[in-house]
């Protein structure tokens, strides 16, 4: 398989649960990115890795966890979540910081809802 | 502080014609780079075409070209002989370049929908 995969597609869970969603690339990247989109919202950066090494957190509530184990694999452990984080959570990767024209390369998202 | 503006919520078009969706910024660093993405129903977002502020020409990319205006800081993508398949919502991003070499902050506009008619 190639570009970048994210499981699960669909995921509804209760405020009191505790999930993790999955993010794997296959380009060779360096550098990958949760984002985080709401309806009619700007995509909101979440989280940046470069080189397994987390280098952005875009002020964003502890109740998300990120885990970069390799530059492949990108996770984002979830837990006590509130309605309003029902969102479309797309993971990205790219060549990394000092690429230029390197485009971030996007997954399918995963659609989470809170209930 | 960057930003993007996309002005346009919904634009329609019909099948063949030329369209053009506008995209200003604003950003106080010398080098950067911008981005057009679509995203279809289905949620993925898919790369379309990059300028680079220092690029000369203006980027094409098949029927997809960027109108590249930099003193009034203005990318607007140009869709040339639209298909139904166009039809997605479509981002303009930003990403800050300088101090010898990129950064990874893409930011994104609000978007626009496009529709193309038969």
């Amino acid at each position: 398989e190639t570009g970048v995969t994210q499981t699960p597609r669909h995921l509804v869970m209760g405020m009191t649960n505790k999930k993790s969603l999955k993010c794997e690339q296959h380009l060779g990247h360096n550098a990958m990115y949760w984002y985080k989109q709401s309806a009619k919202k700007p995509l909101e950066l979440m989280f940046v890795y470069n080189f397994k090494e987390q280098t952005e957190n875009n002020s964003v509530p502890s109740r998300f966890s990120p885990e970069c184990p390799n530059s492949s694999h990108l996770f984002l452990h979830l837990h006590t979540l509130q309605p309003e984080d029902s969102a479309l959570y797309l993971c990205a990767s790219s060549q990394g910081p000092g690429e230029r024209n390197s485009p971030l390369h996007f997954g399918n998202g995963t659609r989470l809802t809170v209930t | 502080a960057q930003k993007i503006t996309q002005t346009q919520p919904g634009m329609f078009v019909q099948e063949k014609e030329a369209v053009t969706l506008d995209c200003t910024y604003d950003t106080s660093d010398p080098s950067y780079g911008l981005f057009w993405y679509k995203q279809p129903s289905s949620g993925e977002m898919i790369f379309l075409i990059y300028q680079g502020s220092y690029d000369q020409q203006n980027a094409t990319e098949g029927r997809y070209s960027l109108n590249f205006q930099k003193a009034r800081k203005s990318a607007n993508l140009v869709i040339s002989a639209s298909q139904l398949g166009d039809s997605a919502m479509y981002f303009c991003a930003m990403r800050e370049e300088s101090y010898g070499g990129a950064t990874n902050k893409l930011i994104f506009g609000t978007g626009t929908l496009l529709a193309v008619q038969p």
